[in-house]
């Protein structure tokens, strides 16, 4: 059964650039059915969608948040990746990846439902 | 893009029904019928219950229901049970291929 992990670093520096990566197992990232996404969770809140990728390469992120989001591909190595530019202590969360139901809209398709979910990395952002 | 408005909490005694809504506008929940619930266990990942307003993903207990009214949608959990208690969240297609979520509901079983 597919299955997806979250890595990279625990704690990051104020400024710094978070960079994660989510390794998917059991099916391929290539699938023209889904879409891939991070989202994340700050400690004792609610969940935050941070954008989503197509195995294609496009792409979509949160308004507030794409001038510092970066998500890209790798089909050779079944991943996808989060880069999230001048880290402050109010990105520090839980970061999940997820892979997302397809969907078609006025604009094109889009991810929406995530079905699968990585058990999350917690990133602290801290000097 | 605004969050979702979920209560902060709802409790039920075993047995019985409960419903948490999540209202959003016209442009996310009452424009689409994309509207997707998660159940959250303390430390782990969420889990997806139901999506495209009233659909359960399989293996979902079908006491599991969705539904969606104007610019408000709703979990109901009917027969409640131990298990139950968690963090849910609702989450909705908001335009320009974006999501946005709820706060989250605590649910507690009495």
């Amino acid at each position: 059964q597919l299955q997806l992990q979250e890595s990279g670093p625990g704690l990051v520096k104020p400024s710094e650039t978070l960079s994660l990566t989510c390794t998917v197992s059991g099916g391929s990232i290539s699938s023209s059915s889904y879409y891939w996404g991070w989202i994340r969770q700050p400690p004792g809140k609610g969940l935050e969608w941070i954008g989503s990728i197509y195995y294609s390469g496009s792409t979509y992120y949160k308004p507030s948040l794409k001038s510092r989001v970066t998500i890209s591909v790798d089909t050779s190595k079944n991943q996808f990746s989060l880069k999230l530019s001048s880290m402050t202590a109010a990105d520090t969360a839980v970061y999940y990846c997820g892979r997302q139901m397809k969907r078609w809209g006025q604009s094109g398709s889009y991810g929406d439902a995530s079905d699968i979910w990585g058990q999350g990395t917690m990133v602290t952002v801290s000097s | 893009q605004s969050a979702l408005t979920q209560p902060a909490s709802v409790s039920g005694s075993p047995g019985q029904s409960i419903t948490i809504s999540c209202i959003g506008t016209s442009s996310d929940v009452g424009g689409y019928n994309y509207v997707s619930w998660y159940q959250q266990h303390p430390g782990k990942a969420p889990k997806l219950m139901i999506y495209d307003v009233s659909n359960r993903p399989s293996g979902v207990s079908n006491r599991f229901s969705g539904s969606k009214s104007g610019n408000t949608a709703s979990l109901t959990i009917s027969g409640l049970q131990a298990d139950d208690e968690a963090d849910y969240h609702c989450s909705s297609y908001a335009s320009s291929s974006t999501l946005v979520f709820g706060g989250g509901t605590k649910v507690t079983v009495l």
